[in-house]
């Protein structure tokens, strides 16, 4: 299976704390997304991060890529329950230009 | 930001019968179209790309006979499940292709099949 990896699987935090998931795929990719999603509704596009960068941010969201490991993570700092969700990573593979999604984190923040 | 819609958002039908789910870019125009499926706790798995005026490309592993797809136009994207059984009730998401490196996500069509 092309699917990537995602860890931990769950994540269950309290309210304030940081949260770190990781991904990491398995062929070359012009960039990784990370999306999250709210249980049984559609995905929210978070951040993107292309192939020649290493770490990008936007807002409480901090990514970062390495390229030579095929890992990328996320960190969400000052978590609030409002973040509670399932997070996917997706890298679009260079070439097939197809988004393959990772396992998903569900991260639980406790108020 | 583009806006994919789907329709409809769910449904429920007897076994063996099909079902027609669209998929439409509003605001810009779509050559490529992507269908994904989700079971329940798992995560998105790629069925197809839908090009406008071609044959779908079907992943390893999905029934082209049984998951039709058709791109008539560079707005709308349609998957038929036909036949459908119990196993195909999933979370069908669509998403239109705005340029090489970005996607923009449909809301979601959640199947059940009775």
């Amino acid at each position: 299976s092309q699917q990537g990896e995602e860890d931990p699987q769950a994540l269950s935090i309290q309210e304030g704390e940081n949260a770190t998931m990781n991904c990491s795929y398995k062929t070359s990719i012009n960039n990784l997304q990370w999306y999250r999603q709210n249980s049984g509704r559609g995905l929210v596009h978070l951040i993107l991060i292309r192939s020649n960068e290493r770490e990008k941010h936007s807002g409480r969201l901090r990514v970062t890529l390495d390229t030579s490991k095929k890992s990328s993570s996320l960190l969400i700092t000052a978590s609030r329950a409002a973040d509670t969700a399932s997070y996917f990573c997706a890298s679009l593979i260079q070439g097939a230009q197809k988004l393959v999604f990772g396992q998903g984190t569900r991260l639980t923040i406790n108020p | 930001g583009a806006v994919v819609s789907q329709h409809p958002s769910w449904v429920i039908c007897k076994s063996g019968t099909s079902v027609k789910i669209e998929c439409r870019s509003l605001d810009f125009q779509a050559t490529t179209m992507f269908w994904y499926r989700q079971f329940p706790k798992q995560s998105l798995m790629l069925m197809a790309t839908s090009n406008e005026g071609s044959k779908a490309t079907y992943e390893q592993g999905v029934e082209k006979d049984k998951f039709l797809i058709n791109h008539a136009s560079l707005t709308l994207s349609t998957l038929t499940v036909t036949s459908a059984h119990p196993e195909d009730s999933s979370f069908y998401i669509c998403s239109a292709r705005v340029d090489v490196n970005e996607q923009f996500f449909g809301p979601g069509t959640r199947l059940t099949v009775l």
